[in-house]
């Protein structure tokens, strides 16, 4: 067990709708990042959050937002969703900012129909 | 060209065998490597912690880095069954910034 919680662990849903994909960090992290894992891209960085801060974005769409709240879970907020969009979202979390190993969650899978 | 190529596999080995998975990158600025193991429908879990080239021993798992060659290793030793996953290697730059890039993974097969 990493010490990495996300929720929900499956959620279908249909095109054109929005999900909220919730991460709690392991206890003390303070960073928060988020991976989308697709077959056949694999593992990609979307957004990095530190301490409620926005700290790095990757290939993170503009239908795709995030937030850190002050307890230092994170939301990863997906909307007008596609077909494409059906992967599996992890979040992973580390201690700081710097140079330190990140933890995974085992996921959110998100299937659309 | 991806950053990072890692073969996919399957790789079968008997129980036992030494195993050896590898990758190759593209970006020399890459300092921080990593090895993930990954079983089905669960999250990666970090294996191995590296820093610049060279080796790290780890119980029955042994990380090398040839930065010379931009080529990466992950050694088993008497592998298990258990030990049946997908592997990802991932790397990162000597920046604040912790985008970690990741190999598209190996998939491991330890028969009894």
């Amino acid at each position: 067990d990493s010490g990495v919680t996300q929720t929900p662990k499956h959620l279908i849903t249909a095109t054109g709708q929005r999900v909220t994909l919730r991460c709690s960090p392991r206890s003390g992290d303070l960073s928060v990042y988020w991976y989308q894992q697709s077959l056949d891209q694999g593992l990609q960085f979307l957004i990095q959050y530190y301490n409620g801060e926005e700290r790095a974005k990757g290939n993170i769409l503009e239908r795709f937002s995030a937030q850190q709240f002050p307890d230092l879970h994170s939301e990863l907020n997906l909307s007008s969703l596609e077909l494409g969009d059906s992967a599996l979202y992890f979040c992973a979390s580390s201690v700081g900012q710097e140079h330190q190993p990140q933890h995974f969650g085992d996921g959110t899978r998100l299937s659309i129909l | 060209q991806k950053e990072v190529e890692q073969d996919p596999g399957p790789l079968s080995v008997p129980e036992g065998a030494i195993v050896s998975l590898n990758c190759t990158y593209s970006n020399s600025a890459f300092q921080y490597f990593m090895w993930y193991r990954q079983y089905s429908r669960k999250g990666p879990e970090l294996l191995m912690y590296t820093y610049s080239s060279g080796n790290k021993e780890d119980g029955r798992f042994t990380a090398q880095v040839d930065k010379s060659s931009k080529y990466i290793s992950l050694f088993i030793r008497d592998s298990q069954p258990s030990d049946s996953a997908t592997y990802l290697c991932a790397m990162r730059m000597n920046t604040g910034f912790q985008k970690l890039v990741f190999g598209t993974g190996t998939r491991l097969l330890v028969s009894p």
